[in-house]
């Protein structure tokens, strides 16, 4: 069954430093996404991604965050300058259709810890 | 409460028990989704109805949903250990491109041997 890859799985980054989550999204699916989850608590929305541009973005996706689909694989989330706050463990998610018709696909997660 | 809670927030079954567990949601919606998630892990997508449908059914899993009081439920029969893993609910608004998912709480739910 297609997969949605996500590199590396975990990362441990200092404050201040720039990160680069990795995805490989389902290869016809059309539709990106990227939510985080911190520790104990909900998976909420960061940005979704389509036609090569930000579809839509959560308040937490300031402009510290930036997302790229640098070829026709892959799928990055970059972080700029990372905040202890950013410790979460960040879900790629692709999708065939923007109305989900069909559910969406995530990744396994890369866990980042900002020390 | 926050579009998208579920409950129990923990519930401890033994095997071959049936499992239920509730979500609810407070906007209008396009479908609603279900998804587990094994501790630590990905989330992996269950099931997904639509606001026009009231039942669904898949393998073990039925769904309903109530649009009037906006909630949902899920049903796992005859639960097994492997099925011991986190459960949220999702919901997809009435929206254009690249619908986004609102997920809830979670359920986490244990089941004993």
């Amino acid at each position: 069954e297609p997969e949605v890859t996500q590199t590396p799985s975990h990362q441990v980054t200092q404050m201040g430093q720039e990160v680069i989550l990795r995805c490989v999204p389902i290869s016809n699916h059309l539709y990106f996404y990227w939510y985080r989850q911190i520790l104990g608590q909900k998976v909420e929305f960061l940005v979704s991604f389509y036609n090569n541009e930000i579809s839509e973005k959560s308040e937490i996706f300031d402009d510290q965050f930036s997302v790229e689909r640098p070829d026709g694989s892959n799928f990055t989330l970059k972080i700029r300058s990372t905040k202890l706050e950013d410790s979460a463990m960040y879900f790629c998610a692709s999708g065939q259709t923007g109305s989900s018709r069909y559910g969406y696909t995530f990744g396994s997660g890369t866990r980042l810890t900002v020390v | 409460s926050q579009q998208g809670e579920e409950d129990p927030q923990a519930l401890s079954i033994q095997e071959g028990e049936n499992a239920t567990m509730n979500c609810s949601y407070k906007t209008s919606i396009n479908n609603l989704q279900w998804y587990r998630q094994n501790s630590g892990r990905g989330l992996v997508h269950l099931i997904l109805i639509r606001s026009n449908e009231r039942e669904k059914h898949s393998g073990r899993l039925r769904v309903t949903l109530d649009t009037s009081k906006k909630s949902s439920s899920l049903l796992i029969t005859a639960s097994r250990a492997a099925d011991t893993a986190s459960y949220f609910c999702a919901t997809v608004p009435y929206t254009g491109t690249a619908s986004k998912l609102t997920f809830g709480t979670g359920t986490r739910l244990q089941v004993t041997l």
